[in-house]
């Protein structure tokens, strides 16, 4: 693994469903983000993560979770979807110093179609 | 939630230098901009980052007035590999709650 990587690349759901979308980088950053980017509207903030053990709300959390058990991983999870979450959506890492937030390393994205 | 702006596009042509503006409200002394790239089907890409005054790197300058109210990001001498879709982020210190995106501006570089 080099960087930062998503999976799937790109998934169907039916509404009601459960998904996680997974999210792993090897560059030991403390601090992970999940975006949505949605036409027209730019990338905007669902979760992130400081450190390992750490979460919290960004600008549109609303039916999506996120736990960060080790400094790798940071899965999104849908619990149950909904046709307004058809987004592409975006894990980045980066380092945070504790009073700033460094240059984010973006993974290539999952493309998520809810029908 | 303070908000960042930006032209939603700009045409330019190859060999010219782009300036791309982005106005952030109630940003404050220590915080910091961001600027990142995005080509299509990939995620964003970082540029160049600064909290005041001026900042020059291999591939860009960013612009950042007293007042800290607006940025410029400066691209000497585009080619039609910097077509892309630039953003603006504003991070505000100390919590990843309130990094704002701008809505992005799709530069077009043409022959």
């Amino acid at each position: 693994i080099a960087g930062i990587t998503q999976a799937p690349t790109s998934q169907i759901l039916a509404a009601g469903r459960r998904m996680t979308l997974r999210c792993t980088q090897d560059m030991r950053h403390n601090a992970m983000y999940w975006y949505r980017q949605d036409l027209g509207l730019g990338l905007r903030l669902i979760h992130y993560s400081n450190t390992a053990g750490t979460t919290g709300k960004g600008e549109v959390p609303d039916g999506y979770s996120v736990s960060r058990a080790n400094t790798d991983d940071f899965p999104l999870t849908l619990a149950s979807a909904v046709p307004s979450q058809t987004s592409v959506y975006f894990c980045a890492s980066s380092d945070w110093s504790g009073r700033s937030y460094n240059e984010q390393f973006f993974g290539p994205g999952t493309r998520l179609t809810v029908l | 939630l303070a908000k960042t702006t930006q032209p939603i596009s700009m045409d330019s042509y190859e060999g010219q230098e782009v300036n791309i503006t982005c106005s952030h409200n109630n940003i404050a002394t220590n915080d910091y901009i961001t600027w990142y790239q995005q080509f299509p089907s990939q995620g964003p890409r970082f540029i160049i980052q600064g909290y005041k005054t001026k900042v020059t790197n291999e591939v860009a300058s960013l612009f950042i007035p007293a007042d800290r109210k607006s940025s410029t990001l400066s691209l000497p001498r585009v080619s039609l590999s910097d077509t892309a879709v630039y953003y603006c982020l504003v991070s505000y210190t100390g919590t990843a709650s309130k990094l704002t995106f701008g809505t992005g501006t799709r530069l077009q570089v043409m022959l």
